[in-house]
């Protein structure tokens, strides 16, 4: 079975342009998450679907950031326009069936490799 | 606010010998605790949790980690290391009821000495 995986791995784009990140995850899990980490600091969640719905973006940082997640399947991560600030690592992660913390439960979430943005 | 810190950036050990990566965390309640590691060019790897019972967990790969609620601590432990640990190392708390949000530590890297 295929793992979460994120396209492209790696990307180098000027200030001001757009870049689009994707994020496929495990097949019938309907948790996905969006994690970021900039260099040197800590991984930071960013936002949480449930199926296609938004369960929670306190994390994104602006409004240049916008994530989407159609039909409930992949999502994208747009940033536009991008700033110097943006570069980092953005990981994904899906879980089956509710939140990896609930008690009890044996969802785990998995990440995938993340995708390395550059931003010049 | 809840807060994970890990005191060490960098630790090198050499192979064969114990490792301890301490993690310590700010949370007002018993918070649900995890472990992940990242080895190079791959994902996060779950290595343990702790979300209640008995406060030492055993993980994958034969590491365990040891939750004190009086320090705060969830410290991961391995009694021998190998080469393939070097990696980077990842404590992170799961506040209740705030779905799935991880909040992650700024992470430890691992280097194993022949």
């Amino acid at each position: 079975e295929a793992g979460v995986t994120q396209f492209p791995s790696h990307s180098v784009i000027e200030k001001g342009q757009t870049v689009t990140l994707r994020c496929d995850p495990i097949s019938g899990h309907d948790n996905l998450y969006w994690y970021r980490r900039v260099m040197g600091k800590e991984i930071k969640f960013l936002l949480h679907f449930v199926k296609e719905s938004k369960q929670d973006e306190s994390g994104m940082p602006n409004n240049r950031f916008l994530a989407e997640r159609t039909g409930g399947t992949y999502s994208t991560l747009k940033v536009q326009p991008a700033e110097l600030e943006d570069s980092g690592v953005y990981f994904c992660a899906s879980s089956l069936t509710g939140p990896p913390n609930k008690q009890g439960s044996n969802t785990e979430a998995f990440f995938g490799q993340g995708t390395r943005l550059t931003v010049v | 606010a809840q807060s994970v810190t890990q005191p060490d950036i960098h630790i090198t050990v050499s192979e064969g010998a114990s490792l301890e990566l301490r993690c310590n965390y700010s949370y007002g309640a018993t918070p649900y605790l995890f472990w992940y590691v990242q080895s190079p060019g791959q994902g996060l790897q779950l290595l343990l949790k702790y979300f209640s019972g008995d406060t030492l967990v055993q993980g994958i790969k034969g590491f365990e980690a040891e939750f004190k609620r009086s320090q705060s601590s969830f410290n991961l432990r391995k009694p021998s290391v190998h080469w393939s640990d070097a990696a980077e190392y990842f404590c992170a708390v799961a506040p209740y009821n705030q779905g799935g949000k991880l909040i992650f530590g700024q992470g430890t890297e691992l280097s194993v000495k022949p």
